[in-house]
């Protein structure tokens, strides 16, 4: 019954490294979507998964930036070489999309902080 | 591409007064949702609004959706300080579109 978890909590890294953003959704919620929030911002769409697939990687900022959800249910966000303007809080969230009524429910981030 | 601002950026009220954020899309949307973040925390779903000019209430708090669709309000009758926190708005421009675009919220202080 629990939430969305994510995975770590917080994490620093130096700049030009790789880093990952796990997520673990809501089990049976099929959407799941990752965001970023900078400081004194609205999260930032990035990435949709509608079961394995992703629907939509509009957001997505670069190719260094990458996500998978192979088996439809926890998801990896994927930061090659990484910079120092990707410093923010990456949000995920999972939804059970039934019709056009729709709560995304949010875990409570991972704080990356590039040096 | 589709931009959603909020007004006013800050609110600092006194306790017990009412608080109201306004919402507005460049563009039409399918739905609005609105969220709260607590400091330190992260966005929990508050509402959805699918239908023109569409009210909706819950206890203190008071949504709507514009007759166009391009824009929306929530009003907070006699805050309190557990109402403490950010506000955002997030829309989707079309149904079967499920790309979420966040407003720049409204930051909420309650002085007691």
């Amino acid at each position: 019954g629990a939430g969305v978890s994510q995975t770590p909590s917080n994490k620093v890294t130096e700049k030009g490294k790789y880093v990952e953003l796990r997520c673990d959704p809501i089990s049976g919620h099929t959407a799941l979507y990752w965001y970023r929030q900078s400081l004194g911002q609205g999260p930032e769409f990035l990435i949709y998964f509608q079961g394995t697939g992703a629907a939509d990687d509009s957001g997505l900022p670069n190719d260094r930036f990458f996500a998978v959800r192979p088996e439809g249910s926890v998801s990896t966000l994927k930061i090659q070489r990484t910079e120092r303007g990707d410093s923010a809080v990456y949000l995920c969230a999972s939804s059970l999309l039934e019709g056009v009524e729709e709560t995304q429910y949010f875990g409570p981030g991972t704080r990356l902080l590039v040096l | 591409g589709q931009q959603v601002m909020q007004i006013p950026q800050y609110q600092h009220v006194q306790e017990g007064e009412d608080f109201t954020t306004y919402c507005n899309s460049s563009t039409t949307l399918s739905n609005i949702q609105w969220y709260k973040q607590r400091p330190g925390g992260h966005p929990v779903f508050l509402i959805q609004l699918v239908k023109s000019g569409e009210v909706k209430k819950q206890k203190r708090l008071t949504f709507q959706f514009g007759e166009a669709k391009k824009n929306s309000s929530l009003h907070i009758t006699a805050t309190q300080t557990t109402d403490v926190g950010t506000y955002f708005c997030a829309g989707r421009p079309n149904f079967g579109n499920e790309k979420l675009t966040f407003g720049t919220g409204t930051r909420l202080t309650i002085i007691p």
